[in-house]
């Protein structure tokens, strides 16, 4: 099936910076991608939709200016987590749509961010 | 708008227990189920899906028949193994909707040796 990656797996920052988190599909070109959050023992929110070449699609309560994402190619997304606090602390996980397996989503193995 | 409930965990059994997980769905028009797995630390799988009404998703002894006059796409399998202890996420998605998936609460399993 398609592989979907993200980089890096875990990441410890300070309060403060900004942390860039980045999603490809290995072997397939994907013109839709999604990122979630997890919160610890919850269900997955959608955060965004990304879509190449124009802008992201964020969901109702989700500040666009603090999670700034870009889908630059056809296979890779980024999410920055800009100005990061310890409440942004979370498992973030990224999908892509492949439009080749009837536009099923393939989810990467996610990113563990912790703000000190 | 969509959702989807899926019971509450943690669900402990024994090895080679029969298996239940439910999931009811509301949505709008005609959506694709879809049952997925997350192991400790990990991203989701999919583990079985069904587009349409009466189809039945299989795969790893795992089994859910989308049931449309019930709204419900119940997971089950006939004898879990230690391996299996994960969290299974019930979730739906529209072709109306951009294909956007609607996820479940997330119900843990947790098999006992």
């Amino acid at each position: 099936g398609a592989v979907v990656s993200q980089h890096p797996s875990r990441v410890i920052c300070k309060s403060g910076t900004s942390v860039k988190i980045e999603c490809r599909s290995l072997d397939f070109q994907a013109t839709t991608m999604f990122w979630y959050r997890q919160f610890p023992k919850k269900s997955l929110m959608l955060m965004a939709t990304s879509n190449e070449g124009s802008k992201a699609t964020y969901e109702q309560g989700v500040e666009k200016d603090k999670f700034l994402i870009n889908h630059a190619s056809l296979t890779l997304s980024t999410l920055t987590v800009t100005s990061a606090h310890p409440e942004d602390s979370s498992f973030y996980i990224c999908s892509a749509e492949d439009h080749q397996s009837y536009n099923e989503q393939f989810f990467g193995p996610g990113t563990r961010l912790t703000v000190l | 708008g969509n959702s989807v409930t899926q019971m509450e965990g943690p669900v402990t059994l024994s090895e080679e227990a029969f298996l239940t997980i439910n999931c009811t769905y509301t949505a709008t028009g005609y959506p694709s189920l879809f049952w997925y797995v997350q192991y400790p630390g990990e991203g989701l799988q999919l583990l079985l899906k069904a587009t349409k009404a009466d189809d039945k998703g299989s795969n790893k002894g795992f089994e859910a028949t989308y049931r449309k006059e019930t709204t419900s796409f119940h997971l089950e399998k006939g004898s879990v193994q230690v391996s299996d202890s994960a969290v299974y996420f019930c979730a739906l998605s529209e072709r109306n909707a951009g294909n956007m998936l609607t996820f479940g609460g997330g119900t843990r399993l947790m098999v006992k040796p």
